[in-house]
């Protein structure tokens, strides 16, 4: 899987929109980005994907760039909730088929301030 | 409508001994993957299962295995303990045929 580089760590306040940005310059064709969360003391949470066009859903939304190299999650109104490690992640799994191994960096931790 | 559920959820095991962890998944789910979790690590991918079949393995040595069973759980075993073992390790589960993992919260292993 091809890499990804995210800040180690961002900081926002409560009910503020947060960007978190992701570079993957090495993206291949087929690759999608794919984000996931991980709160305190559980396992990684899906939170979307997509492959070129900008997807919404009821968590997120996420803005990919036109050249594909760079992508960044945006949750439009951040609650204490939201504290958590963010993980960007590239694999080839997204459309109709189930994903292979998914390769986690080591995440953006995003501190909300209340 | 259960999640992954993983057990037990804490344990602890001497060097050189085996442990197996047990893993059922969401219901609907044919598909059950495991990982690794060192702390302040992200998770990193041992292998996947599919129709009791290993579908895909990362780089994890040979004393890491594991099985699927015919109703789709899955255990994880991990022989010859090393110190380096201990870990949260992760089981996510899966269809093979539409995009999305659920991921358990996982078993905390420590090995003395």
């Amino acid at each position: 899987d091809a890499k990804t580089t995210q800040p180690n760590s961002m900081e926002s306040n409560e009910e503020e929109p947060v960007h978190l940005p992701c570079n993957h310059s090495t993206i291949s064709g087929t690759d999608y980005i794919h984000w996931y969360r991980q709160l305190p003391s559980q396992g990684p949470e899906y939170v979307i994907h997509g492959l070129t066009s900008n997807v919404n859903n009821r968590m997120a939304s996420l803005a990919i760039a036109e050249d594909r190299k760079s992508s960044t999650l945006i949750l439009h109104r951040a609650t204490l909730r939201d504290a958590a490690v963010y993980y960007c992640i590239l694999n080839s799994g997204g459309s109709g088929g189930g994903a292979d191994g998914l390769t986690f960096g080591k995440g953006t931790h995003l501190i909300i301030q209340p | 409508d259960a999640g992954v559920t993983q057990s037990p959820t804490h344990l602890i095991k001497t060097r050189g001994q085996q442990v197996t962890l047990r893993c059922s998944p969401k219901s609907g789910h044919d598909t059950v993957s495991w990982y690794q979790q060192a702390l302040g690590q992200g998770p990193q991918f041992i292998f996947q299962y599919y129709e009791e079949e290993e579908r895909q393995r990362g780089n994890f040595p040979d004393r890491f295995s594991g099985h699927q069973f015919p109703n789709y759980s899955s255990e994880l075993n991990v022989n010859a303990l090393l110190l380096g073992d201990s870990a949260l390790y992760l089981c996510a589960s899966s269809r093979i045929d539409i995009y999305g993992y659920t991921f358990g919260s996982g078993t905390r292993l420590t090995v003395v």
